[in-house]
């Protein structure tokens, strides 16, 4: 199976942008929707960016979503950074029935 | 308005089995495939099983592989997990969730595995 490995962690002042990497070790990451999840301490995750790029209804456009074949991995981008963004940050993706989740990214702002 | 409910967790000994339900509101289990998913305390999310929508398919991480089952309800549109053969490092809580993009999940229910 593959595995899907993101930075430990990552910082930055308000109103500033952060983007999480999301490396997949084997296959295309362009062969499986990416996406991802925020989860705030003692909370269930939310979805903040489905199929690559796309936004659930409520999720503003600060957050936004790619991918690049090139390092065979995904972005997550949050622009304008605010302090209810600190949260940690998990990216998602399948192949042939298993689902992955990334190893997750801590978002603080500070 | 969609809301998933878990239930069931608890403490239990090693060796020992328990099932977990998620009751679905707002949809109908037909129209969606379903997940398990976990997450050990202070640790990331891991994958743990999902039924198909028309629940013929069922799929399981190695890690839970012939210890674990996932099963549904049509008419009690709930989602089961039945836990056997317990082991220490399955001490989580356990989420269920919603459709391939994981849309909407459960607010979760604590197993605890230990002696």
């Amino acid at each position: 199976n593959f595995m899907l490995t993101q930075p430990h962690s990552v910082s930055e002042s308000p109103g500033k942008t952060v983007s999480i990497s999301c490396t997949r070790s084997s296959g295309s990451v362009a062969g499986n929707y990416v996406q991802w999840y925020q989860q705030r301490p003692g909370t269930a995750p939310t979805t903040v960016i489905y199929e690559n790029h796309r936004r659930p209804s409520g999720v503003p456009d600060r957050f936004s979503g790619s991918i690049d074949g090139s390092s065979n991995s995904a972005s997550l981008t949050i622009s304008g950074l605010k302090t209810e963004d600190e949260a940690d940050y998990y990216c998602q993706s399948y192949d042939s029935s298993s689902y992955v989740f990334g190893t997750g990214t801590k978002v603080s702002v500070l | 308005q969609v809301q998933l409910v878990e239930s069931g967790g608890g403490v239990v000994q090693p060796g020992g089995s328990l099932i977990l339900s998620c009751a679905v509101s707002g949809f109908s289990l037909s129209t969606y495939g379903m997940h398990w998913v976990r997450q050990a305390p202070g640790k990331g999310l891991e994958w743990v099983a999902v039924i198909s929508y028309e629940g013929s398919k069922k799929y399981y991480a190695e890690s839970v592989k012939g210890r674990f089952t996932i099963s549904r309800d049509l008419s009690k549109n709930s989602l089961y997990l039945q836990l056997n053969s317990l082991k220490t490092e399955d001490t989580a809580v356990y989420f269920c969730a919603s459709g391939g993009t994981f849309n909407f999940w459960g607010q979760g229910t604590m197993v605890t595995v230990s002696s």
